[in-house]
């Protein structure tokens, strides 16, 4: 069965610093992926997405990912985070062909640290 | 373009009352999706609609029914409120799913007492 797993619920660092977060999926074929950012009270915002190609994907807000089929894996990274960069993210993989199979993460709660 | 819209934006329901969440969109987009959203467990599929005229059950449909009303309106209704229902609730929307990402409203958040 597809899946998606973030595997840390809450992260903090501090402002300029490197930022990685972690996803790892489950799925038979080659998948769409996707991450996206939820600031407090709002809906989510796309961030970036994989569909093909490049396996470094760059995104808005200075983000980016890196699809590796060998590891299933779709990690964001940031070089220098800002303190508006607090938020939730959510990894979210897709299929293909089926309209209902797009499967979120649990997410991911980014803090700043001044 | 005013992207999905919803409403309301807040609820608060009394154990057995019901009520219906509306979502637009004004993208042209083919489908469309109820989710709800819990701390600690992401969004969960409650029910789509691929396309007009058509709606499906996602991971978590019992006690919602859904009405694709035309191409851009997508409800989700409660028959009966229960505190379980609790959450917040977004509608999405996507154009096609080879080569488009959804587009989400800003939810509602839907208190059951």
């Amino acid at each position: 069965a597809q899946s998606v797993t973030q595997p840390d619920i809450h992260i903090t660092v501090s402002e300029g610093a490197s930022l990685e977060l972690r996803c790892n999926y489950s799925y038979g074929a080659t998948p769409y992926l996707f991450w996206y950012v939820q600031s407090p009270g709002q809906g989510l915002q796309l961030l970036l997405k994989y569909f093909s190609g490049d396996t470094l994907v760059q995104g808005i807000k200075g983000f980016e990912a890196e699809f590796k089929r060998s590891q299933s894996s779709f990690n964001l990274r940031k070089p220098s985070v800002h303190w508006s960069d607090a938020a939730e993210y959510f990894c979210a993989v897709a299929s293909y062909s089926s309209a209902s199979k797009i499967i979120f993460g649990s997410g991911t709660r980014l803090s700043i640290r001044p | 373009n005013a992207g999905v819209t919803q409403t309301p934006k807040f609820q608060v329901l009394k154990t057995g009352q019901s009520m219906t969440l509306q979502c637009a969109q004004d993208m042209n987009h083919n489908s469309m999706y109820w989710y709800r959203q819990d701390p600690g467990m992401g969004l969960r599929l409650i029910y789509y609609s691929a396309s007009e005229g058509t709606t499906d059950k996602g991971e978590v449909p019992n006690g919602y029914n859904v009405s694709r009303l035309n191409k851009r309106e997508f409800s989700l209704r409660l028959e009966s409120a229960a505190p379980s229902q609790t959450s917040v609730y977004f509608c999405a929307s996507i154009f096609r799913l080879a080569g488009d990402e959804q587009y989400f409203g800003p939810g509602t958040r839907l208190t059951v007492t």
